[in-house]
């Protein structure tokens, strides 16, 4: 069966500090895709990432990376040097053999200032 | 390009009324998918369709929850005699692909459904 984790519930740290939001995955396919979304206060979703299963290069995009490891199944995402405004939930997901995105229950983070 | 539209943005309804969430997919995607988000919670699938034809709707309630994305005009989902527990955010997604595992959903802003 597909599950997501997303242990930490809520995370709190103070600007200009580094976060790492974690994200562990199940699932039986060997090919398979992972995501990371933002939800912001305002509510809508927004897409910061998709990783394919083939592909275990970290990546990086200004402030954020990601760290994908396959064999502890987790796909964790770092926020460096924090801001106010990446305060948000973030969401994990996975998509298998079948087209439904599976969500983590999500992380609060919250940027101190 | 217009993204994924959805309206309301806000819905209050009282129990037992009929709320009717609607989603307008991205120009040129024909597969919408909607999910729900409970307070505090991820999103849960719902429903797939396309045009005319619901795909999968095994995350769909059995009562009071129906779906439909007609030949022309947006995707509806209907929400029968509302009760509290319906409260929550009903997201629309959409794509050009159903299938391919490596296709983004595109999401819309969300319906806020408020039941009193």
């Amino acid at each position: 069966a597909q599950k997501v984790t997303q242990a930490q519930t809520e995370i709190s740290v103070v600007e200009k500090e580094d976060v790492t939001l974690d994200c562990v995955y199940e699932t039986r396919d060997t090919t398979y895709y992972l995501f990371w979304y933002k939800q912001p206060p305002s509510g809508e979703l927004v897409f910061l990432i998709r990783r394919n299963s083939f592909d275990e290069q970290n990546e990086i995009s200004g402030r954020y990376s990601w760290n994908f490891q396959k064999s502890t199944s987790s796909f964790n995402f770092t926020i460096t040097a924090s801001q106010v405004v990446d305060s948000a939930v973030y969401f994990c997901a996975l998509s298998d053999s079948n087209y439904q995105l599976i969500w983590g229950a999500g992380t609060k983070l919250i940027i101190k200032p | 390009n217009a993204g994924v539209m959805q309206n309301p943005r806000h819905l209050v309804r009282r129990r037992g009324q009929e709320a009717r969430l609607r989603c307008s997919p991205m120009k040129g995607h024909s597969h919408v998918y909607w999910y729900r988000q409970l307070p505090e919670e991820g999103l849960k699938f719902m429903v797939y369709l396309q045009k005319e034809n619901i795909i999968d709707e095994s995350g769909m309630p059995k009562e009071r929850f129906s779906a439909e994305f007609p030949k022309e005009g947006p995707s509806i989902l209907r929400i029968q005699q509302v009760v509290r527990g319906d409260s929550a955010a009903y997201f629309c997604a959409s794509s050009p692909h159903p299938t391919a595992r490596w296709n983004e959903q595109f999401f819309g802003p969300g319906t806020r459904l408020t039941v009193l």
